[in-house]
C-alpha cells in the first residue's frame, strides 16, 4: 500500500525557517516524481514545487530562491527546507506522488504557521 | 501561468441524480507528446485530496464506475452518476501539461 506520512510542520516567526519531511513507503520510492501541494484552510489547492528522479527541479515563483525541494532516495524521504517565511506561507502542505501526469497519492499533510 | 476555470462553484445534488462539473483552461492542455494532463481530484471534509481521474479520462484505481471525465483541449467535464453522500466534497480540476501546475477554483458538491 502506498502511503506518504508528512512531517516537521509548527509554528515559525516571520523570516525564520522549518524543514518538512515526507517518508514514502509501499512503492520504489526512487522511481517516482514528487511533489509538494499546499493549502491554506477553507481555500483551494497551490502547487509549490516537483522534484525528479534524478533530483531536477522545478518551483512555484511565489517560493522560488526560499524553498529548497530535495529527496533522499536512500532513507526514502522528500524535504522542503522552507527559508525566509512569510505570513501568505501560512497553509497545510502536502507531498504527493506523481504518476501519469499528476499527483496520483498524497499524504495527510502538515500545517505550518507563520506567525508572530 | 493557465488559468483554471471551474464552474459552478457550488453544485447541490439529489441523491440518486447525475452532476457535472465544467472547468476550462486558458490555453490548450494537449501536451507536444500528443497526451492531454487534465486530472481531476475530490477533497472529503477534512481529507487529504484524491486523484479520480488522469489524463482527461481515466479513473484511477479504486474510483468508482460512476464518475468519469471528458473533453478535449480546453474544455473538460467530470461526472458523477448517481451520487452518493459519500461523494461530498470539493472537487478540483488541474492541469500538468505546462509549468507551473495549476488547479481550479473547486466545486463544493453537497446534497439537496
Amino acid at each position: 500500500e502506498v502511503q506518504l506520512v508528512e512531517s516537521g510542520g509548527g509554528l515559525v516567526q516571520p523570516g525564520g525557517s522549518l524543514r518538512l519531511s515526507c517518508g514514502g513507503s509501499g512503492f520504489t520510492f526512487r522511481s517516482y516524481w514528487m511533489h509538494w501541494v499546499r493549502q491554506v484552510p477553507g481555500q483551494g489547492l497551490v502547487w509549490v514545487s516537483r522534484i525528479d528522479g534524478d533530483g531536477n527541479t522545478l518551483y512555484a515563483d511565489s517560493v522560488k530562491g526560499r524553498f529548497t525541494i530535495s529527496r533522499d532516495n536512500a532513507k526514502n524521504t522528500l524535504y522542503l527546507e522552507m527559508n525566509s517565511l512569510r505570513v501568505e506561507d501560512t497553509a497545510v502542505y502536502y507531498c504527493a506522488r506523481s504518476w501519469q501526469g499528476g499527483p496520483d497519492y498524497w499524504g495527510q499533510g502538515t500545517r505550518v504557521t507563520v506567525s508572530s | 501561468d493557465v488559468v483554471m476555470t471551474q464552474s459552478p462553484l457550488s453544485l447541490p445534488v439529489t441523491l440518486g441524480q447525475s452532476a457535472s462539473i465544467s472547468c476550462r483552461s486558458s490555453q490548450s492542455l494537449i501536451h507536444s507528446d500528443g497526451n492531454t494532463y487534465l486530472n481531476w481530484f475530490q477533497q472529503r471534509p477534512g481529507q487529504s485530496p484524491r486523484r479520480l481521474i488522469y489524463k482527461v479520462s481515466n479513473r484511477d484505481s479504486g474510483v468508482p464506475a460512476r464518475f468519469s471525465g471528458s473533453g478535449s483541449g480546453t474544455d473538460f467535464t467530470l461526472k458523477i452518476s448517481r451520487v452518493e453522500a459519500e461523494d461530498v466534497g470539493v472537487y478540483y480540476c488541474m492541469q500538468a501539461t505546462h509549468w507551473p501546475l495549476t488547479f481550479g477554483g473547486g466545486t463544493n458538491v453537497e446534497i439537496k
